[in-house]
């Protein structure tokens, strides 16, 4: 079975542009989770998608969103990108229990650079 | 204010060994806590889940323990090898804005010496 995908995975915008990223999850699973790493953060929960709907969120400005669509394939979008927003940004699907309590299995990440 | 302390310091043991890795937490009431393996570059790679009513979960040469009282999980490898050489990240559920989100360590490096 293929693992979870994520495409870029590299990106490179400068401050004040908009992108978008990628995650297509395991086969079957229909949970699919964010997540923001940095040296200096750490790895930080950004929103979780289930059935099209998000069903918990992180604490992150409203310029971070996301969306899943009925194939449990899912976007996120930050707009107006910060020089802080740099960061690998991992996507991870679960069958469908929430992140907390199943299995998560993680994709290799989009490697996001803002100059 | 709530926080989850992982060993910021590589933990150095030989080949063979137990690596006990350790995470501490405070004004969280976790029902689930979960560890995760990442090795540079990647994303990381799930390996226990325990939740708040076992004081002990065992696979293969891993073994967690949870204790709700001192609130620490502790993480060991048994007969470690190189391969088991990665950083360790802690994880438990904590309240935000009314729902429970996974709130993850800092990470503790771990490196196996032959």
């Amino acid at each position: 079975k293929a693992g979870v995908t994520q495409t870029p995975r590299y990106l490179i915008k400068t401050r004040g542009q908009q992108v978008t990223l990628s995650c297509s999850p395991i086969s079957g699973h229909r949970s699919v989770s964010w997540y923001q790493q940095t040296p200096g953060q750490g790895l930080q929960f950004l929103f979780e998608y289930f059935s099209e709907t998000q069903r918990n969120k992180g604490n992150f400005p409203g310029r971070f969103s996301g969306r899943q669509f009925s194939n449990s394939r899912s976007e996120m979008n930050v707009s107006t990108l910060e020089l802080g927003d740099s960061a690998l940004y991992l996507c991870a699907s679960s069958l469908g229990g929430t992140a907390s309590t199943d299995t998560q299995y993680f994709g290799p990440g989009t490697r996001l650079t803002v100059l | 204010s709530q926080k989850i302390e992982q060993n910021s310091e590589a933990l150095n043991i030989q080949e063979g060994k137990t690596a006990t890795l350790t995470c501490n937490y405070t004004n969280y009431s976790p029902a689930y806590l979960q560890w995760y393996r990442q090795d540079p570059g990647r994303g990381p790679v799930f390996l226990l889940l325990i939740r708040e009513n076992e004081k002990e979960k065992r696979k293969e040469r891993l073994k967690v323990t949870f204790d709700t009282t001192l609130k620490q999980s502790l993480f060991h490898i048994t007969a470690s090898q190189p391969a088991d050489s990665a950083t360790y990240l802690c994880a438990l559920d904590g309240a935000s804005g009314g729902s429970y989100i996974p709130t993850f360590g800092r990470g503790t490096s771990l490196i196996v010496h032959p």
